[in-house]
């Protein structure tokens, strides 16, 4: 596609319920990536892909969290029992290399737990 | 541990008016980049500096970069209020660590 499209754009849930997050990178981009943004804070880095394996998951905060790209492309950041301060912006991004020259970052969802 | 410091946090000026925004960096870093976001919205790419004494200009704004000093400037000329976002630095290669952001303001 045109852009990085990520869905849903907002989400509300409950404290303990499971979300899943998409995100669709830009065609032949073989570089994704998530962020979480906090309320005005910068983004943080949490898991790079490069094609279908994650090269580096080091910013997932807990086991809780979980993120697939089983063909390259669309990629599913997974959150189990969520809890409150899961809640912020979760932005993805991709890149044609492995963001050397920087990326494209999607609208991000913001996820609401209640 | 990688930070990276931006000051000021909060600017409001006016229009027309020259400002500068700093972003420190505290390890090696030999590109960086900076990004726009406007509120409720995702980061628009800025610039990317990918070498020492790298200068890049579009419009009003310009960066370089120092890699010695570990220091980057955004430098905003003649001021307009379609400027007032937020900006960020970052620095990294495929994993950035982003600066806490500059809130303008540019008053009309």
């Amino acid at each position: 596609g045109a852009g990085v499209s990520q869905t849903p754009s907002n989400k509300v849930t409950e404290k303990g319920k499971y979300v899943e997050l998409r995100c669709d990178p830009i065609s032949g981009h073989t570089a994704l990536y998530w962020y979480r943004q906090s309320l005005g804070q910068g983004p943080e880095f949490l898991i790079y892909f490069q094609g279908t394996g994650a090269a580096d998951d080091s910013g997932l905060p807990n086991d809780r969290f979980f993120a697939v790209r089983p063909e390259g492309s669309v990629s599913t950041l997974k959150i189990q029992r969520t809890e409150r301060g899961d809640s912020a912006v979760y932005l993805c991004a991709s890149s044609l290399f492995s963001g050397h020259y920087g990326y494209t970052f999607g609208s991000g969802t913001r996820l609401t737990v209640v | 541990e990688l930070k990276v410091e931006q000051n000021p946090l909060f600017l409001s000026m006016q229009e027309g008016k020259n400002y500068t925004i700093y972003c420190n960096y505290s390890t090696t870093s030999d590109r960086l980049y900076w990004y726009r976001q406007d509120p409720g919205k995702s980061l628009e790419s800025l610039f990317v500096l990918l070498s020492n004494g790298a200068v890049k200009q579009e419009g009003r704004l310009m960066a370089s970069l120092d890699t010695k000093a570990r220091l980057s400037t955004l430098h905003i000329t003649a001021a307009v209020h379609d400027l007032s976002a937020t900006y960020f630095c970052a620095v990294g290669t495929y994993k950035y660590i982003f600066g806490t952001g500059t809130r303008l303001k540019v008053l009309a």
